[in-house]
């Protein structure tokens, strides 16, 4: 059973692109979850969607952030004009149910913002 | 409102020495406390979670935590040091009922002297 699978694993953007964020969560997981680190800091979370639907999205940025769970496809955190501040590492975890359910996490992409 | 404090960004143990890691959390409803371990470059990994039944946890690699409620502690330990063990941990907070938002802590970077 493969784990949650992230890509690309890293991504280098300059100023004032677009980055887009791919997650596939666990075979049979329908519940996906963003968090962000900083450097030298611990995870914070973005966002949380199930399949077609955000649930929880009080962690994003107000502007330049979005995520979607289509029915079909992985998770998409994108940002657009990113700036250095962006610069980080981006985890998607998922999993089966929501709340005491474990979150499995994927081994992250890493965003440097040139 | 949840936290988590971990006492000590760096702490260094020899090779076969016990490994004691501190989490302080707060929180106003029965929570659930997890402990993650990060490899270099790599996602998180789940070593142990509390969810209100034992509250001495058993987890992977031989960790173990001590939930006590009196001290709002939850720290990670585990009798002898291995050269693999060399990683950041990070603990994590989420409320008793269906909340799903994972709070970490800053981490703790663990270093292994042969």
């Amino acid at each position: 059973n493969a784990g949650v699978m992230q890509n690309p694993r890293h991504l280098v953007r300059r100023r004032g692109q677009e980055a887009r964020l791919r997650c596939s969560p666990m075979k049979g997981h329908s519940h996906v979850y963003w968090y962000r680190q900083l450097p030298e800091e611990g995870l914070k979370f973005m966002v949380y969607l199930q399949k077609e639907n955000i649930i929880d999205e009080s962690g994003m940025p107000k502007e330049r952030f979005s995520a979607e769970f289509p029915k079909e496809g992985p998770s998409i955190l994108r940002i657009q004009q990113v700036v250095r501040g962006d610069s980080a590492a981006y985890f998607c975890a998922s999993s089966f149910e929501q709340g005491r359910e474990t979150q499995y996490f994927g081994p992250g992409t890493r965003l440097l913002v040139l | 409102a949840q936290s988590v404090t971990q006492l000590g960004s760096h702490v260094s143990v020899s090779e076969g020495a016990l490994v004691l890691l501190r989490c302080n959390y707060s929180s106003s409803v029965p929570p659930y406390l997890f402990w993650y371990v990060q490899y270099p470059n790599q996602g998180l990994q789940l070593l142990l979670k509390y969810t209100s039944a034992a509250t001495l946890v058993k987890g992977i690699n031989g960790f173990e935590a001590e939930f006590k409620k009196s001290e709002t502690s939850f720290h990670l330990t585990k009798p002898s040091a291995h050269m693999s063990d060399a990683a950041e941990y990070f603990c994590a907070v989420t409320r008793g009922d269906s909340s799903y938002k994972l709070i970490f802590g800053s981490g703790t970077r663990l270093l292994v002297r042969p």
